[in-house]
C-alpha cells in the first residue's frame, strides 16, 4: 500500500459526459501527479501540483482539467468525453516539486461507451 | 525532445539474470529512476540513480552512465513474480519524470 489513495476505483459512463477522478496523496507529500495509461502507451504524464499550485502540464487535453485543494488532495475533471479518453488514470504523490521516487495510487480505470 | 528507449519485451529463465537497458536522447537528465508495474497493478518505485554507477537494492541493481546516456536495471535470481513490466523515467531536475514505454518481462521455468 503506497498511502495514496485514488476513488473510484472503476468508472464506466458514455461518450459526452464529464466524471471528476479524486486522489489524496501519502500523508506529508506536496505534489500530486496525474498519468494516463492506454493499453498501447506508456505512463503519459498529464499535469502536476505541488502545494496547491500547478508546476507543469503534459500532454492534457484542453477538455481535461485540474486542480489541488487547501487539503492537498486532487481531482482531476474530465469532460466532453470520447471512447479514447478510456484509460487507467494514475494519480502519484512524492514530498519534493522534482520527486524521482513518486509513489503511485492504485489507479482509476475510466471505460466510455 | 525528451525520449527513453527500452527494449518492449525481454524473457528469461527462473533462477537466471536478465538485463533491461534504458538508453535517452536528452541530455541533462539529473538521473534516472525504475519503476515496475504488475498487471492490473500500479507502478512502484524500485530505485534511483542520481549518479554514475552501480546501485544495489537486494535482487536489483541498477546503472547509470550519464556520459553514454545509458542506464540498466539488473534482476539477479530471477523469480516468477518478477514478471511485470519495468519503466526506466527520467526528470531533468524539477520538472515531471519522463517514462520510457516499458519492458514487459516474462519470467519462464
Amino acid at each position: 500500500d503506497s498511502g495514496v489513495t485514488q476513488t473510484p476505483k472503476h468508472l464506466i459512463t458514455a461518450t459526452g459526459q464529464r466524471v471528476t477522478l479524486r486522489c489524496s496523496p501519502r500523508s506529508g507529500d506536496l505534489s500530486v501527479y496525474w498519468y494516463q495509461q492506454s493499453l498501447d502507451q506508456g505512463l503519459q504524464f498529464l499535469i502536476h501540483y505541488y502545494n496547491g499550485e500547478e508546476r507543469a502540464k503534459g500532454n492534457i487535453l484542453e477538455r481535461f482539467s485540474a486542480q489541488q485543494f487547501p487539503d492537498l488532495h486532487s481531482e482531476l475533471n474530465l469532460s466532453s468525453l470520447e471512447l479514447g479518453d478510456s484509460a487507467l488514470y494514475f494519480c502519484a504523490s512524492s514530498a519534493l516539486a522534482g520527486g524521482n521516487e513518486q509513489f503511485f495510487g492504485p489507479g482509476t480505470r475510466l471505460t466510455v461507451l | 525532445g525528451q525520449s527513453l528507449e527500452q527494449p518492449s519485451e525481454v524473457t528469461a529463465v527462473e533462477g537466471a539474470i536478465v538485463q533491461i537497458n534504458c538508453t535517452y536522447q536528452t541530455s541533462g537528465f539529473y538521473g534516472l529512476s525504475w519503476y515496475q508495474q504488475h498487471d492490473g497493478g500500479a507502478p512502484t518505485f524500485l530505485s534511483y540513480n542520481a549518479l554514475d554507477g552501480l546501485e544495489e537494492t537486494g535482487r536489483f541493481s541498477s546503472f547509470l552512465s550519464r556520459s553514454d546516456s545509458y542506464g540498466y536495471l539488473l534482476l539477479q535470481e530471477l523469480q516468477m513474480k518478477d514478471s511485470a513490466s519495468y519503466f526506466c523515467a527520467g526528470s531533468l531536475g524539477n520538472t515531471p519524470l519522463v517514462f520510457g514505454k516499458g519492458t514487459r518481462l516474462s519470467v519462464i521455468a
